[in-house]
């Protein structure tokens, strides 16, 4: 069966502090990954999308990785900022594009 | 950057009554549009594909005339919730590819708030 696993379920961290979201897939055959930010009463936005053949993408303080062959992914955020706090879901495409499944997203929580 | 908009943001209603959500694709064609829902602190749940031109495809345990898609455009896709309950409560996105691009990101609405008292 499909799935996409992510961890933590939640996170608290203080402004300015590192942290990185982990997300496992069971998805064969694999297409992309993606990785959504979602503020609370909004729709997600696009973080990154990544093939099988990229290990590595940045966009901004984002940083992306993917191990195909283990099926795992993490997104680095870096110098973390009260506008990071959200949620964040980890989507898996199967190879033909037709199947997306959702994982169940880390609530990320930056403090002051 | 490509945008998709869903109307109305928040709509509350009496039970038994009908409530139409739509979502427009601005600045692309969306031959395909996704409808999701989403209880609180859980993640969205695909509720059915909507194709231009053709039937929408459900995901199991929806109830398709419940919740009539109609997608007559490649820019708007409508999602009606009929006679609704208040068990229908809950937070409805829509999203969109963007046809023109092959991995193109999906572009999410921003979503309605759904209150049926």
């Amino acid at each position: 069966k499909n799935q996409v696993e992510q961890s933590p379920q939640s996170l608290i961290i203080l402004e300015g502090k590192n942290c990185t979201l982990q997300c496992n897939y069971t998805v064969s055959p694999f297409s992309n990954l993606r990785w959504y930010k979602q503020d609370t009463g909004r729709g997600p936005v696009s973080l990154t999308i990544m093939t099988f053949s990229e290990n590595t993408k940045s966009n901004g303080r984002y940083t992306a990785t993917l191990d195909a062959d283990t099926k795992q992914s993490s997104l680095h955020i870096t110098a973390s900022q009260l506008s990071d706090s959200a949620s964040y879901i980890c989507v898996v495409s199967d190879q033909a594009g037709t199947a997306l499944i959702f994982g169940k997203g880390t609530t990320l929580s930056v403090s002051s | 950057g490509a945008v998709v908009s869903q109307h109305p943001s928040r709509v509350i209603c009496k039970s038994g009554t009908s409530v139409k959500i739509e979502c427009r694709s601005l600045d692309f064609q969306a031959t395909t549009m996704f409808w999701y829902r989403q209880f609180p602190k859980q993640s969205l749940m695909l509720m059915a594909t909507s194709n231009e031109g053709s039937k929408a495809t459900y995901e199991q345990g929806v109830e398709k005339d419940k919740f009539l898609i109609n997608h007559a455009s490649l820019t708007l896709s409508t999602l009606t919730v009929t006679s609704a309950h208040p068990e229908d409560s809950s937070f409805y996105i829509c999203s969109a590819r963007d046809r023109g691009q092959g991995l193109s990101p999906l572009h999410f609405g921003n979503g309605t708030r759904l209150t049926v008292t």
